[in-house]
């Protein structure tokens, strides 16, 4: 079955506990991207990945880390996690768009974190 | 830069009476539009897209949308809305030549009362 899978979907932490969120994907995307769900604030884009060792910031970028060592994978790094950081983070993965792709994402059930 | 804008936080509707769900938007040049809709506890799903041709455009479980030109508008549509169909909407674009960049909306969510 195609997916795109998260782990863990549920964390409570304390601040400055380094922490990793996994996203795996077997579909042989070549695009991979984080977001945050806040409410009012709709999915605002942490990091994506374009492919294999190419990763570039989003609009949120700050206090998170990225790294794309493999095709499937794309951990989210949370060095020094805060409050400011407790949300719903979302991964998603998709085709490069191009020719008759058009680059529709599919998404992970999402990790709820929270940080004490 | 591309943006879109979800005016409504909340949509009610009745069970089996129309609904629709607003999204306009703002690209620089042509737009690549989508929906998706998350239920509870879930990840967000593909609904539907535009791309080119037909400005109706039909999806998933029975949704439509317009895409209009003029009105930078795409909205949501459903003839007969089910109860099973509350959840938080999401609409996204992005630029034909944007990659993968899709910029979302800040959704609505949809109830639908018995």
């Amino acid at each position: 079955e195609a997916q795109v899978t998260q782990n863990p979907r549920y964390l409570i932490t304390v601040t400055g506990k380094k922490l990793t969120v996994t996203c795996s994907q077997n579909m042989n995307h070549e695009y991979m991207s984080w977001y945050r769900q806040d409410p009012g604030l709709g999915l605002r884009q942490i990091y994506y990945s374009m492919n294999v060792e190419v990763t570039d910031k989003g609009d949120v970028p700050e206090g998170y880390k990225v790294s794309r060592k493999e095709k499937r994978n794309f951990p989210l790094i949370l060095e020094s996690p805060s409050p400011n950081q407790t949300s719903l983070y979302f991964c998603a993965s998709s085709l490069r768009s191009g020719g008759t792709n058009t680059g529709e994402l599919f998404f992970g059930e999402g990790s709820r974190l929270t940080v004490l | 830069a591309q943006s879109v804008a979800q005016p409504e936080d909340q949509v009610n509707v009745a069970e089996g009476n129309p609904l629709t769900v607003k999204c306009t938007y703002s690209v620089s040049g042509n737009p690549y539009l989508f929906w998706y809709v998350q239920y509870p506890n879930r990840g967000l799903q593909f609904l539907l897209k535009y791309i080119t041709g037909d400005n109706l455009v039909k999806g998933s479980y029975g949704f439509e949308a317009e895409f209009n030109k003029s009105q930078t508008s795409f909205h949501l549509k459903k003839p007969s809305a089910l109860v099973s169909d509350s959840a938080l909407y999401f609409c996204a674009v992005r630029e034909t030549n944007a990659g993968n960049m899709l910029t979302f909306g800040g959704g609505t969510r949809l109830m639908v009362k018995p």
